[in-house]
């Protein structure tokens, strides 16, 4: 099995919602990843969990919250989000290492009214 | 910004003829990776080449490697409708990766 599943698919929340991402992978693997991706844009590097640990925050604020229940699931929490968050947000997971080869779910659709 | 740049940012070609796009990164690498992505999904993994490879292949896909230039290719050769999508390369920063900023790709039956 080298899928990597998120939930839900399409997400509309308000400013003063709070919702949570869903990923999960039954690959073994110890690294999983938060991007978010604007439309025509690379995606980019939010959170990195390694043996689910958070080993790499860049920088997001703190409206966005990360945890890593165990070695399968990562969830991301959203609260108090702004009409600029609204982008595609893609879970990742690699074997070990960060910059072994990634393995992405479909993403989440997430839009912020 | 360490991100990569690709060219061209876009390309449209016919089914059945070569497409080849460019990426230029800033930082010594351990190694370069490919990723497409279709429309609005996530992204497949397409192929990995280390620092001290110069040239992969993988079925369609002609991956060279120039490490003194600082600057990777990728061939699709006699492409398919199919092969619709942006293209990005992605190298290693340490701890990180850090994608290009993709090549979009049209191929028309």
């Amino acid at each position: 099995d080298t899928e990597v599943t998120q939930t839900p698919k399409h997400l509309v929340m308000g400013m003063t919602n709070k919702k949570s991402l869903k990923c999960e992978q039954h690959m073994g693997h110890r690294a999983m990843y938060w991007y978010k991706q604007k439309a025509k844009k690379p995606p980019e590097l939010m959170f990195v969990y390694s043996y689910e640990k958070l080993s790499i925050n860049e920088s997001v604020p703190s409206r966005f919250s990360p945890e890593c229940p165990n070695s399968s699931l990562l969830n991301l929490h959203l609260h108090a989000l702004q009409p600029e968050d609204s982008a595609l947000y893609l879970c990742a997971s690699s074997q070990d290492l960060v910059t072994d080869t990634q393995y992405f779910g479909p993403g989440t659709r997430l839009t912020v009214l | 910004s360490q991100q990569g740049e690709e060219d061209p940012q876009a390309l449209s070609i016919q089914e059945g003829e070569n497409a080849t796009m460019n990426c230029s990164y800033k930082t010594s690498i351990n190694n370069l990776q490919w990723y497409r992505q279709n429309s609005g999904r996530g992204l497949v993994h397409l192929i990995l080449i280390r620092s001290n490879e110069r040239e992969k292949h993988s079925g369609r896909l002609r991956v060279t490697l120039d490490t003194s230039k600082k600057s990777s290719s990728l061939l699709i050769t006699a492409s398919r409708a199919a092969d619709t999508a942006s293209y990005f390369c992605a190298t290693d920063d340490t701890d990180k990766l850090i994608f290009g900023t993709g090549t979009r790709l049209q191929v028309f039956p």
